[in-house]
């Protein structure tokens, strides 16, 4: 069983649609999570940042860390076609640095 | 600052050849750390660096990959003997890491574009 699972989709929403990523863990010792864009040919880039449990939101962006189900979720409001892209959740736990991701999910907004 | 570039994008190489890849962080970055992503997966971890000393290999670095950060600069990656199975995109990314009284912070990675390999 991998650490870190992601459904890889394809996900497919028309413009507008909210979106919800989700990734499951293993790992009790995770407390830093965190959500990455990566378009093709490009590195990943850095959406949202959560520490430990709870919500945070960045304007059509919001994360969600359950700890309890060891579920966290990305939700986009308001999707445009420049949404389309792989969208990674990632995973740290304290005093560690190496970040584990998940294999990311394909989103289409379709115009 | 531009952010963190590697050199080169794309690299052709015949098996067995070695390979080099060069990743310059953003220069306030103390860490810096190597990932392999293969096509449909998500980055898998390789080493990191804070500043010049290498604190962490991942089982998936064999002997044939070795990686420096001299002066705690820029940095290298090099695979000796390569083989079809390294063919990969090698990221690189950095992240500033602060001490806080309860612990590390960790404020997510910057990372590059990458380095397309691929081995015939």
């Amino acid at each position: 069983q991998k650490e870190v699972e992601q459904d890889p989709g394809p996900l497919s929403v028309p413009e507008g649609a909210i979106v919800s990523l989700n990734c499951t863990y293993s790992n009790s010792a995770f407390q830093y999570f965190m959500w990455y864009r990566q378009y093709s040919r490009k590195g990943p880039e850095l959406l949202m940042y959560t520490y430990s449990s709870g919500n945070k939101e960045d304007g059509r962006f919001t994360a969600q860390v359950d700890k309890s189900s060891k579920y966290i979720s990305l939700f986009i409001r308001d999707s445009q076609p420049s949404d389309s892209a792989t969208y990674l959740c990632a995973m740290s736990a304290t005093g560690g640095f190496k970040t584990i991701f998940g294999a990311g999910t394909r989103l289409f907004v379709k115009a | 600052d531009t952010g963190v570039s590697q050199d080169p994008r794309h690299k052709i190489t015949k098996r067995g050849q070695n390979v080099t890849f060069r990743c310059d962080p953003i220069s306030e970055h103390n860490r810096l750390y190597w990932y392999r992503q293969t096509l449909g997966q998500g980055p898998e971890f390789l080493t990191y660096f804070q500043n010049e000393a290498q604190l962490e290999k991942s089982r998936l670095l064999s002997d044939r990959f070795s990686a420096e950060r001299p002066k705690g600069s820029f940095s290298t990656l090099e695979i000796q003997r390569t083989e079809q199975g390294d063919s990969a995109m090698y990221l690189c990314a950095s992240s500033l890491g602060l001490k806080r009284d309860r612990g590390e912070t960790n404020y997510g990675y910057t990372f590059g574009s990458g380095t397309r390999l691929t081995v015939v």
